[in-house]
């Protein structure tokens, strides 16, 4: 069966970097693609952006725009989020998803990854 | 960005009720909308997209409706683990948003 498996929980200090691992299984991973996604507390969920798994084309929210970079190792099948220079609002549960384009809901998902961005 | 907006925030209702949730967007989004139910400490499960269609092992009691700006999402007979928050997003244009959320509570 599909399944998407992220990385574990990370505290990191404001201006560091993280980067939060989706280890996919169950499907082929070139013909779909994977969304990233976050939801701070007591916040709405706030897509990030999508990597395709064909060929690693990317599309960010404009708001993360120069901060986050999307890759994926096609050997592993695992996508991967790197967010750059955190702040304390960073800190949110980040979740991967699998979608079939980049204009797709996100069908499955990973069970997320905690980031807590302190000093 | 495309805006969504979802009523109301919180909805107190009993099991066996029929319940209606909101969802609306500042602009068309066609029937680009996917509604996803959130129970506390798991992640979203995807319920509904193409604003009508049921996913995998959805209950057939869910329903979705609507198109262009105005959906909703209606829950024929509430059951106790459909008490949760529920999202609706657009996926017409990028960035991809989400509503506040609805939630469900007994």
């Amino acid at each position: 069966q599909v399944q998407l498996v992220q990385s574990g929980g990370e505290v990191k200090k404001p201006g560091a970097s993280v980067k939060v691992s989706c280890k996919t299984s169950g499907y082929i991973f070139a013909t779909y693609g994977i969304s990233w996604v976050r939801q701070a507390p007591g916040q709405r969920l706030e897509w990030m952006g999508w990597i395709s798994g064909h060929n690693g084309n990317t599309n960010y929210a404009q708001k993360f725009q120069g901060r986050v970079v999307l890759t994926t190792d096609t050997s592993t099948a695992t996508a991967y989020m790197e967010l750059r220079g955190l702040r304390s609002d960073d800190t949110a549960v980040y979740y991967c998803g699998r979608v079939g384009s980049g204009y797709d809901p996100l069908y499955r998902w990973g069970q997320g990854t905690l980031v807590t961005v302190s000093s | 960005e495309i805006v969504m907006t979802q009523s109301p925030a919180t909805l107190s209702v009993s099991p066996g009720q029929r319940v209606t949730l909101s969802c609306r967007a500042n602009q068309s989004v066609n029937s680009y909308l996917a509604w996803y139910q959130q129970k506390p400490g798991q992640a979203p499960r995807l319920l509904i997209y193409g604003a009508s269609t049921r996913a995998t092992g959805v209950p057939a009691r869910l329903s979705g409706s609507g198109s262009g700006a105005e959906f909703t999402l209606t829950i024929s007979s509430l059951q106790s683990e459909d008490f949760a928050v529920y999202y609706c997003q657009q996926y017409n244009s990028w960035p991809l948003t989400f509503g506040q959320g609805t939630k469900l509570e007994i």
